[in-house]
């Protein structure tokens, strides 16, 4: 299994921009089978999903972060990533950054295009305040 | 937007079973993942696609969906299983992944 391991600023302001990145360790980034993804997680809530991108760079979004989120994978660096603009304090979260596999054959008729995710990073903790 | 519901809590004796349920609407024909997030660490895959174990997680965990409700159990309950379990699908109506609201399974 590969480790990864998030690594950013932990406090950020309001209105700025929340850049975070992913490095892969003990396995490529580039592998076939494998996508990329971040997941966010607010004090005693439930995870959300933010995006998961494939090496080649094709990404998906959540539609309801879409035009504040970028997801972006450097191969050369065996990294991945994000960057959530105009931030407020709703966005103080736990990051975390996991490996997402590929649909069972089961659910391609179901129109399923990813699996679960596993490994995950051991997050970071961003808090948005002034 | 695709919904999934759990219960917020579920208790349990220890060497006794425990099903945690997610709620959704045709959930059995989704690939559903569940997780194990133990105070202060990463959620860890325990199930994936409905019923399958991921290598080294005890035979202990199982999975089953069908209609509108997906079920971990958790059989012969240990104080070590004592967590948050959150269920997660991808939705192919709306393209976007979704989670449940977690259950929190107390080992009395």
């Amino acid at each position: 299994q590969p480790q990864l391991q998030e690594s950013g600023p932990g406090l950020v302001k309001p209105s700025e921009t929340l850049s975070l990145t992913c490095t892969v360790s003990s396995g490529s980034i580039i592998n076939t089978t494998y996508y990329w993804g971040w997941i966010r997680q607010p004090p005693g809530k439930a995870p959300e999903w933010l995006g998961t991108i494939y090496y080649s760079g094709s990404i998906y979004h959540n539609p309801s972060l879409k035009s504040r989120v970028s997801i972006s994978v450097d191969t050369s660096k065996n990294q991945f990533s994000l960057k959530l603009t105009s931030v407020t304090a709703a966005d103080t979260a736990v990051y975390y950054c996991a490996r997402q596999g590929p649909p069972s054959e089961r659910f391609l008729w179901f129109g399923e295009l990813l699996g679960s995710f596993d490994p995950w990073g051991q997050g970071t903790l961003v808090t948005v305040s002034s | 937007s695709y919904v999934l519901t759990q219960p917020p809590s579920v208790s349990v004796a220890p060497g006794q079973a425990a099903r945690i349920t997610c709620e959704g609407k045709n959930i059995g024909d989704k690939g559903v993942h569940w997780y194990q997030q133990k105070p202060g660490q990463a959620p860890v895959l325990v199930i994936h696609f409905g019923g399958d174990r991921p290598s080294g997680i005890p035979e202990r965990f199982s999975g089953f969906n069908s209609g509108n409700t997906a079920t971990l159990t958790i059989s012969r309950v240990e104080a070590e299983d004592e967590a948050d379990y959150y269920c997660h699908i991808w939705d192919s109506d709306s393209d976007v992944q979704v989670f449940g609201g977690g259950t929190k399974l107390a080992v009395l």
